[in-house]
C-alpha cells in the first residue's frame, strides 16, 4: 500500500565504490525527484524527472547518474563514493509539470560512506 | 534562482502556545509555498500550501499567511501540542524552476509538555 517506497532504507559502504538507490511509486504520477537531505537537515534538489524525462538537473557532480526505466521508476547510481556523499537520499513524486503540487516523500535511505 | 530564507532555525514553545516560522522569497515568479513537516528519522509530509492567488489558509490549528509583495510567507500553529515538535520545511515553487521546490534550511520545534 505504500505510496513512495525506496530500497535500500540503510546503505553502508566503503569510498570509492559504486552503489545504486531504487525508488517506485504507485500514485500514477508523471514527475518524479531525488533530493539530499545533509547532516544539517537542509534539504536540496538532485533530478526531476517528468515522464521519464530530465527536466532539471542541478550541479551534482556527475559520479550521481539518474535512471528512469518508465514513469514509476526513478533509480540513483553513484559511482566512486566519496565521504561527502553521506547523507540521507529521499526520492519524491508528484503530478503534473505544468503546475507546482505536493510532493510525496519516500522513507529516505540513510547512505553511509567510510 | 529562488532563495528560500527560513527564521528561526530553533523553536521552544510551552504546550499550549503558539509558533510562529517565517520564511521570504527572492523570485517574485514563485507560485506555490507548501510547508512539510519531518518528524525525527521519518519523511517530510506536506502539512499545508498555499498558491499566489490566496492570501491566507487556515486547516484547523494550522495557518499560513502570504504576502506577494514583501515576498514572505508564514507558518502559524495555536494550541501546540509535544507532537507537534519536528522539523518544518517552508519551499517556494515557479515554473521557471520547472516547478521544483526549494526548500528553506528549516526550523526545529520543540513543544515543551
Amino acid at each position: 500500500d505504500t505510496a513512495v517506497s525506496q530500497t535500500p532504507k540503510y546503505l553502508v559502504t566503503q569510498m570509492g565504490n559504486d552503489k545504486s538507490i531504487k525508488c517506485e511509486q504507485n500514485l500514477g504520477h508523471d514527475t518524479m525527484y531525488w533530493y539530499k537531505q545533509d547532516s544539517k537537515k537542509f534539504l536540496k534538489i538532485m533530478f526531476s524527472y517528468n515522464n521519464k524525462e530530465l527536466i532539471i538537473n542541478e550541479t551534482v557532480p556527475n559520479r550521481f547518474s539518474p535512471k528512469s526505466p518508465d514513469k514509476a521508476h526513478l533509480n540513483l547510481h553513484i559511482n566512486s563514493l566519496e565521504l561527502g556523499d553521506s547523507a540521507v537520499y529521499f526520492c519524491a513524486s508528484s503530478q503534473g509539470s505544468g503546475r507546482a503540487n505536493e510532493q510525496f516523500f519516500g522513507p529516505g535511505t540513510r547512505l553511509t560512506v567510510l | 534562482g529562488e532563495n528560500v530564507e527560513q527564521h528561526p532555525s530553533t523553536l521552544s514553545v510551552q504546550e499550549g502556545d503558539s509558533a510562529v516560522i517565517k520564511c521570504t522569497y527572492s523570485d517574485s515568479a514563485s507560485n506555490y509555498f507548501p510547508w512539510y513537516k519531518q518528524e525525527l528519522g521519518k519523511r517530510p509530509q506536506l502539512i499545508i500550501d498555499i498558491r499566489s492567488n490566496v492570501g491566507e489558509k487556515k486547516d484547523q490549528r494550522i495557518a499560513v499567511t502570504l504576502n506577494k509583495t514583501a515576498k514572505h510567507f508564514s507558518l502559524h500553529i495555536t494550541e501546540t501540542q509535544p507532537e507537534d515538535s519536528a522539523v518544518y520545511f517552508c519551499a517556494a515553487s515557479n515554473r521557471n524552476y520547472g516547478q521544483n521546490f526549494v526548500f528553506g534550511p528549516g526550523t526545529r520545534l520543540s513543544v515543551l509538555p
